[in-house]
Formats: C-alpha cells, sequence, structure tokens
C-alpha cells in the first residue's frame, strides 16, 4: 500500500527565505507526482504536476523535483512571501487509468513579514 | 463556468441520520472524485467515477454510496453517519487522469 509522507508538518520562515518542503513515498511505481496548495478553509489549488518520466517542473518561484528511484520530491519555494503561508500537499498518482491519489497529510507554511 | 461546486458548504447530523452531499460541475469532466480530509491524515479517496453510469470503490468506502447518472453530478450519501463520519469533503473533477480540480468542501460535523 501506497504511503506518502511530508516533513516537516509545519514550518515558520521570516519573508525572503528559500525553503524546502519534502515528500516521500513508499512505492516507486507511480505515474505521477502532483503538489498542491490549500488555503485555510478552502479547496485545492494544483502547482505542479511532474510525470514519472520527468525529473522537475518550474513555475515562476517554484520548483518541483522528483527522484522516483528514491520516493522523494521537493518542492522549492524562492524569495518566500507572506502570502505563500498556506498548506502545502503533495500526492501520488498510482497509474493513468482511475486517476485514485495518495496524498501526504501536509505542510503547513507561515512566512513572517 | 462555475467549476465545481459543493453543497452545503457545513453540516451537523445526529448519529444515525443520512444525508447526501452533492458535487456538480460544469466542465464536461469524465472524472470525479471524492475525498474526504482529517487532521494530519491528508486526503483519502472515498469513491470515484471514470464516466456517467461508472463507480468505483477508493481507500475508505465504507458507509458511502456513490452513483453517477449524469456527467455533471456526483452525490455522495451517508447511508447512517457516525461521529468517525466527521470530515471534511472534497470533491474533485478532471478531463484526464492527470489533472484535479477541487470543489471548497462540504464540512461536516456528526454529534
Amino acid at each position: 500500500k501506497q504511503e506518502v509522507t511530508q516533513i516537516p508538518a509545519a514550518l515558520s520562515v521570516p519573508e525572503g527565505e528559500n525553503l524546502v518542503l519534502n515528500c516521500s513515498f513508499t512505492d516507486s511505481a507511480i505515474y505521477n507526482l502532483q503538489w498542491f496548495r490549500q488555503d485555510p478553509g478552502k479547496g485545492l489549488t494544483s502547482l505542479l504536476l511532474i510525470q514519472s518520466s520527468q525529473r522537475e517542473q518550474t513555475s515562476g518561484r517554484l520548483n518541483a523535483s522528483l527522484d522516483k528511484s528514491s520516493g522523494r520530491s521537493t518542492l522549492y519555494i524562492a524569495a518566500s512571501q507572506p502570502g505563500d503561508s498556506a498548506t502545502y500537499l503533495c500526492a501520488v498518482r498510482r497509474d493513468n487509468a482511475g486517476n485514485m491519489l495518495t496524498f501526504g497529510g501536509g505542510t503547513r507554511l507561515m512566512v513572517k513579514p | 463556468n462555475a467549476g465545481v461546486t459543493q453543497t452545503p458548504k457545513f453540516q451537523v447530523l445526529k448519529t444515525g441520520q443520512s444525508m447526501t452531499l452533492q458535487c456538480a460541475q460544469d466542465m464536461n469532466h469524465e472524472y470525479m472524485s471524492w475525498y474526504r480530509q482529517d487532521p494530519g491524515m491528508g486526503l483519502r479517496l472515498i469513491h470515484y467515477s471514470v464516466g456517467a453510469g461508472i463507480t468505483d470503490q477508493g481507500e475508505v468506502p465504507n458507509g458511502y454510496n456513490v452513483s453517477r447518472s449524469t456527467t455533471e453530478d456526483f452525490p455522495l450519501r451517508l447511508l447512517s453517519a457516525a461521529p468517525s463520519q466527521t470530515s471534511v469533503y472534497f470533491c474533485a473533477s478532471s478531463p484526464n487522469p492527470y489533472e484535479q480540480y477541487f470543489g471548497p468542501g462540504t464540512r461536516l460535523t456528526v454529534t
């Protein structure tokens, strides 16, 4: 059974810092991995999706990497801003048949002005 | 497009009551899913559908039923609510296996 772990569970940083969020998964046979952002009381917004054949994806100040063989992904946020404060979730997709995602518990990020 | 809509936003039930959480999407997506989110446990898949008339169980299906009579709607039914079903419920839809669009969630409390 696939298990996804995110460390740390919570993180507080001053504005302007570069930071890394970690995601690990137990079964390397994944189809792709997706990072989401969740604001309090809201649904999830997709940030980046990395196919299993890819090593990284970039969008603005965000960069996600994937090392499938070691079961790890990182989300790098450059020059953090207070507006980045949210919970960040990673999820792995088992295959391309049923769209089943297995989620980690999330990292709650607070960026202080 | 309204995207993915969920009703109600909040609900309080007594143990043993039944209810239906509504989910609708206006993007003509084939794939729809229901997740529950509990503190510290991330989201867990309850049921999903790959098209009208087709549904399947996810990771935690017990106590829930679904049906998909139209492409637009994917209701989740709680047959006999239990306190363990207190959670936030998210519906998601996608046009393919690669993307997910999430609704705003329904916060359910069972007393």
